[in-house]
């Protein structure tokens, strides 16, 4: 089966940096996506990997190591906005996604 | 207890048939979403309940499409007359409001 771990719910503090780990053991990979999702609204994309490396994009930067099975999400310079759940989804294979629960992050003043 | 299932897990059909597609969704779960992961795309948000009442149906590709959910549990998603564009595969999550979601398997949908 296909398993994607990441922590259930994290809380950081406003102006900070956070790091969200997942961690996956799938049969496949052909790349990792990371979502940001607030409460009754859609998912909004934030990266995608396919390689090895830091990709970074403003306060956001998603980091892949593939022999590992290993991903995480920085997020810098915290704002109350980013109170919002952040998914994590491992692509296997053409149309295959596979999400785990996604890590609830809590920002605080 | 039991994850959020999905059914049919694969369903192919003929191009202006009608399908649907059921979701039931964690016991106690009151928000549930419909997605759609097509071939080359990220996740496409389609509709939002909260209870039985939807308020965001924005994200519906097109009249075709139609989703329903009664007693605050099962949710079947409609599509009417399928296209070959509908081929996708259709995911469901369910969450106690404002928390953590959790995603069904999905149903991957093939049209001839």
């Amino acid at each position: 089966g296909q398993n994607i771990d990441q922590p259930t719910e994290m809380t950081a503090t406003e102006g900070a940096i956070v790091q969200i780990n997942c961690t996956y053991q799938t049969s496949g990979f052909n790349g990792l996506f990371w979502y940001q999702q607030h409460a009754g609204e859609a998912p909004t994309f934030l990266s995608y990997n396919v390689l090895d490396g830091l990709e970074e994009k403003g306060r956001f930067s998603s980091f892949l190591s593939r022999s590992k099975g290993y991903s995480y999400l920085l997020l810098k310079e915290l704002q109350m906005k980013d109170s919002a759940s952040d998914l994590c989804a491992v692509e296997t294979g053409a149309n295959n996604l596979f999400f785990g629960t996604g890590t609830r992050l809590t920002v605080i003043p | 207890g039991a994850g959020v299932s999905q059914s049919p897990s694969n369903k192919v059909t003929e191009k202006g048939k009608d399908v649907e597609l059921r979701c039931d969704p964690i016991s106690g779960h009151t928000a549930l979403y419909w997605y759609r992961q097509s071939l080359g795309q990220g996740l496409e948000f389609l509709i939002y309940f909260q209870g039985n009442s939807a308020p965001d149906k924005s994200g519906l590709p097109s009249d075709r499409f139609s989703a329903e959910r009664t007693g605050g549990s099962v949710s079947t998603l409609t599509i009417q007359r399928t296209q070959q564009e509908d081929s996708a595969v259709y995911l469901c999550a369910s969450s106690r409001s404002q928390e953590t979601q959790y995603f069904g398997p999905g149903t991957r949908l093939l049209v001839l």
